[in-house]
């Protein structure tokens, strides 16, 4: 079983630059979540979707959009990185509410 | 808000002793309690839960952890470490009433074992 399966692994970004971090999961989950993970920090929820068709605010969602293109999928977008958007970016899916969340391997994004 | 914290960013122990992580959640009522294993380079692997019942939760990999409301803790417990088990550890609060499965995580805490 895949799980949930996130693109890239890796990035490098510079200033200014836009990307788009792709998220998908095979479980028939119903929520998604994307999540930043900072030293020290912990994991800090980003945006997430409870169902398809709807997406909500995290705790920083500040210089980020997502999408959550059909049940599967969920992206985000950073449309113009910043050096303070350095992280590793984690996603997340959940049969619904108050179930555990299954995670991706995450993504490892530089912004130079 | 609900927060969480782990009081000890590291802990090193030796192969073969008992391990204990501690957790602390502020929150008004009783939370859905949640330990989460990093092992290095992946993603977070749910160790075991807590919504109801029996404060004693026994988990994979030989983990347990109890939940006690009168000092609103879970720490998490292994009586003997093996080296595989050297990884980030991260508790998590899930507020019942709240739409979403909003997670709040606390900032980790990283075992070390020596040999």
């Amino acid at each position: 079983n895949a799980g949930v399966t996130q693109t890239p692994k890796f990035q490098v970004l510079k200033t200014g630059q836009s990307m788009t971090l792709q998220c998908a999961q095979d479980m028939n989950h119903n929520s998604m979540y994307w999540y930043r993970q900072d030293p020290g920090m912990g994991l800090r929820l980003i945006y997430y979707s409870a169902s398809e068709g709807t997406t909500d605010k995290g705790e920083v969602p500040n210089g980020y959009n997502v999408s959550r293109l059909n049940k599967r999928e969920f992206s985000l977008r950073l449309e113009s990185a910043a050096p303070s958007q350095t992280s590793v970016y984690f996603c997340a899916s959940a049969k619904g509410a108050n179930q555990p969340q299954h995670f991706g391997d995450g993504t490892r994004l530089s912004i130079l | 808000a609900q927060s969480v914290t782990q009081p000890d960013i590291h802990i090193t122990v030796s192969e073969g002793a008992s391990l204990e992580l501690r957790c602390n959640y502020s929150y008004g009522a009783t939370p859905y309690l949640f330990w989460y294993v990093q092992s290095p380079g992946q993603g977070l692997q749910l160790l075991l839960k807590y919504f109801s019942g029996d404060t004693l939760v026994q988990g994979i990999k030989g983990f347990e952890a109890e939940f006690k409301r009168s000092q609103s803790s879970f720490n998490l417990r292994k009586p003997s470490v093996h080296w595989s088990d050297a990884a980030e550890y991260f508790c998590a609060v899930d507020v019942p009433e709240a739409a979403g499965n909003k997670l709040t995580f606390g900032g980790g805490t990283r075992v070390l074992v020596k040999p």
